[in-house]
């Protein structure tokens, strides 16, 4: 089972500011990446796939980059309502596995 | 628009069976896989299993293997997750979702979820 490490566990940040999250496969996962985000209470919404792809209604603000075991989600201006938490997903090997969040908080 | 209804949890004690539900609407049921994604309390998110969409082809995590059964119904837009010899581990929020097209493993859309409590 591939392990996602997702770094930092929670990323102080201040409205207007970008924000770098990272996620480390324990192995090459070439780009079957996903990035989820998830408001408290409420079910992950989808907003990159591919690695890089942006979902349908994803803000411009979100990127996704990354290969092999290195990939990164980048907010390049926060909004309030980027202040919650995201996941990394990877299914090139079985099973697929989510990484365990980070938490982007208001600094 | 998509849109992903979850049914039938609640609380249940160890060992007996729960049936979720999920109801869909706005798309081709047919066209796509659909997946059961859980969320334990204050944890982070694990997959559960799939079913394709000629509902002949099914994938389920190791932890519920011979436990948890999907199913769907392609006339009815409904996909079934039927749970036996439920576990206090197997506590947690269980949302359906829609692949983001055909058989990808991408979770394009999720219903609200359906918590299910294993509790004596």
């Amino acid at each position: 089972e591939i392990l996602m490490t997702q770094s930092p566990a929670i990323l102080s940040v201040s409205p207007g500011e970008g924000a770098t999250l990272s996620c480390r496969a324990s192995q090459s996962i070439d780009g079957n990446v996903a990035w989820y985000q998830q408001n408290p209470g409420q079910a992950p919404r989808l907003l990159i796939y591919r690695a890089s792809s942006r979902a349908t209604g994803v803000p411009v603000r979100f990127s996704g980059s990354g290969s092999a075991t290195e990939f990164t989600l980048t907010i390049s201006s926060l909004q309030s309502e980027d202040f919650v938490l995201y996941y990394c997903q990877q299914f090139s090997n079985w099973p697929p596995t989510f990484g365990q969040g980070t938490r982007v908080e208001l600094k | 628009q998509v849109q992903l209804v979850e049914s039938g949890g609640g609380v249940v004690q160890p060992g007996r069976s729960l049936r979720l539900s999920c109801a869909a609407s706005g798309f081709t049921f047919t066209n796509y896989a659909m997946h059961w994604v859980r969320q334990a309390p204050g944890k982070g998110l694990e997959w559960v299993a799939i079913i394709y969409s000629d509902g002949n082809t099914e994938f389920y995590v190791d932890s519920v293997k011979g436990r948890f059964t999907v199913s769907r119904d392609n006339t009815r837009n409904t996909v079934v997750l039927q749970m036996n010899s439920l576990r206090a581990e197997d506590t947690a929020v269980y949302f359906c979702a829609r692949s983001l097209y055909s058989s990808s493993w991408y979770l394009g859309y999720w219903g609200q979820g359906s918590l299910v409590t294993v509790s004596s």
